[in-house]
C-alpha cells in the first residue's frame, strides 16, 4: 500500500523567504504525483501535476519536483507572501485502479 | 455553473439516521472520487467510480453507499450515520484515468453526526 509522507507538519516563516515543502513516497509506481492548496475550511486547489516521466513543473512561484527513483517531490515557493498561507497537501496516483494517495499536508504559515 | 459541486456544505444529523451527500460534476469527468478528511488521518478514500455503473471500494467504505447512474452524479450516503463518520467529506473528479490528469475537488461538506 502506498504511503505518502510529508515533512515539516506545519512551517511559520517571516514574509520574503524562499522555502521548501517536502513530499515522500513509499511506492514509485505511480502515474503522477499533484501538489495542492487547501485553505481552512476550503476544499482542494490543484497547483502543479508532474507526469512520472516529468522532473519538475513550474507555475509562477512555484516549483515541484519529483524524483521518482528515490520517491520524493519537493514544493519550492519563491519570495512567499502572507497570501500563500494555507494547508499544503500532495498526491500520487498509483498504476492500480487510478487512485490518489494523500499526504497528511503541511500547514503553512507567512508572518508580514 | 460549471465545476464541482457538493451539497449540502454542512448537515448534522443524529446517530442511526440515513444520510446523503450530493455530488455533481459538469465537466463529464469519467473519474469520481469519495474522500473523508480527518485530523490525524488526512484524506483517505472511500469510494470511487470510473464511469457511469461502475463504482469500487477505496481505503474506508465500511457503513457508506454509492451509486452512480449518470455520469455527472455521484452521491454518497451514509446508511446508519455514526459518531465515527462526523468528518469532512470531499468529492473529486478527474477526466481519465490517464498520466496527464488532474483532480479536481468540491468544496466540502462538513459532516457532523449527534
Amino acid at each position: 500500500k502506498q504511503e505518502v509522507t510529508q515533512i515539516p507538519a506545519a512551517l511559520s516563516v517571516p514574509e520574503g523567504e524562499n522555502l521548501v515543502l517536502n513530499c515522500s513516497f513509499t511506492d514509485s509506481a505511480i502515474y503522477n504525483l499533484q501538489w495542492f492548496r487547501q485553505d481552512p475550511g476550503k476544499g482542494l486547489t490543484s497547483l502543479l501535476l508532474i507526469q512520472s516521466s516529468q522532473r519538475e513543473q513550474t507555475s509562477g512561484r512555484l516549483n515541484a519536483s519529483l524524483d521518482k527513483s528515490s520517491g520524493r517531490s519537493t514544493l519550492y515557493i519563491a519570495a512567499s507572501q502572507p497570501g500563500d498561507s494555507a494547508t499544503y497537501l500532495c498526491a500520487v496516483k498509483g498504476y492500480n485502479f487510478n487512485k490518489f494517495y494523500f499526504g497528511s499536508g503541511t500547514k503553512l504559515n507567512v508572518k508580514p | 455553473d460549471a465545476g464541482i459541486t457538493q451539497s449540502p456544505r454542512y448537515k448534522i444529523t443524529e446517530t442511526g439516521r440515513q444520510v446523503t451527500l450530493m455530488c455533481h460534476q459538469t465537466w463529464s469527468h469519467s473519474y469520481m472520487f469519495w474522500y473523508r478528511q480527518d485530523l490525524g488521518h488526512g484524506l483517505r478514500l472511500i469510494y470511487y467510480s470510473a464511469a457511469a455503473d461502475i463504482t469500487d471500494k477505496g481505503e474506508v467504505p465500511d457503513g457508506y453507499v454509492v451509486s452512480r447512474s449518470k455520469t455527472e452524479n455521484f452521491p454518497l450516503t451514509l446508511e446508519s450515520a455514526t459518531r465515527s463518520q462526523t468528518s469532512v467529506y470531499f468529492c473529486a473528479s478527474s477526466l481519465t484515468g490517464g498520466v496527464t490528469t488532474e483532480a479536481f475537488f468540491g468544496q466540502g461538506t462538513r459532516l457532523t453526526v449527534v
